[in-house]
């Protein structure tokens, strides 16, 4: 299994307070990736990094931000937490993007986020 | 704006026989495909995939088919067993996002019964 650690793995916190949620890695992958999981949409890609320092809007970023100081360590915040933002989040890592036969993502076992 | 969708939220099967997987895309610039596999509690893992240059790929009791022109993927699994009980994520991605990016639909639970 692919050497990704993500926490917490559960938390519940009030609307309007600041959550980070880590992801870190021990495989030296070059790509990282936060998505959420919602019923009826799928996962849906939040932010994701291409090297340290370098990172990208996904699909639903807006409430987010992400840092990335090192390569293993992957930081998304929720600078004011919304019940919208409740949700299950995982963490993807990949060593070339993700379209490279062999080379899929792996992903992270999920934070539980619920936000009251 | 839904560009991959799995329009069939869950599927039940009977242990033994196939399992069909759909999963259809709008974006014309897709042209490499993935299905991935979940559990409850666990992240998604990879399962098999397809670039666009072919119609067909097959690893084990696993086939993904491409139909370009429709604009459609589909995942078999035969003999299905009762640990092929997961959601099943298809997700595409195009060269000119340079590939980083994967674009997933909304899942399928399969149930496969024994």
């Amino acid at each position: 299994d692919a050497g990704i650690t993500q926490s917490p793995r559960h938390k519940v916190t009030e609307t309007g307070t600041p959550v980070t949620l880590r992801c870190h890695q021990t495989e030296n992958h070059r790509y990282m990736y936060w998505y959420r999981q919602d019923p009826g949409h799928g996962l849906r890609l939040i932010h994701y990094s291409y090297g340290v320092k370098d990172t990208d809007k996904g699909e639903v970023s807006d409430g987010y931000s992400v840092s990335r100081s090192k390569t293993e360590d992957f930081l998304l915040t929720l600078e004011s937490a919304t019940s919208s933002q409740t949700s299950v989040y995982f963490c993807a890592i990949s060593e070339v993007p993700p379209r490279e036969p062999g080379q899929p993502q792996h992903f992270g076992d999920g934070t539980r986020l619920s936000i009251l | 704006d839904q560009q991959v969708k799995q329009n069939s939220p869950s599927l039940s099967v009977q242990e033994g026989r196939i399992s069909i997987l759909n999963c259809d895309y709008t974006n014309s610039m897709f042209d490499y495909f993935l299905w991935y596999k979940k559990y409850p509690a666990e992240g998604p893992t990879f399962l098999i995939s397809i670039s666009s240059i072919k119609d067909k790929n097959e690893d084990g009791r696993f086939t993904v088919f491409l139909n370009k022109s429709a604009k459609h993927l589909s995942l078999h699994i035969v003999p299905s067993q009762p640990g092929d009980s997961a959601v099943y994520f298809c997700a595409a991605s195009a060269r000119e996002t340079s590939g980083s990016r994967l674009t997933f639909g909304e899942g399928t639970q399969l149930t496969v019964n024994p």
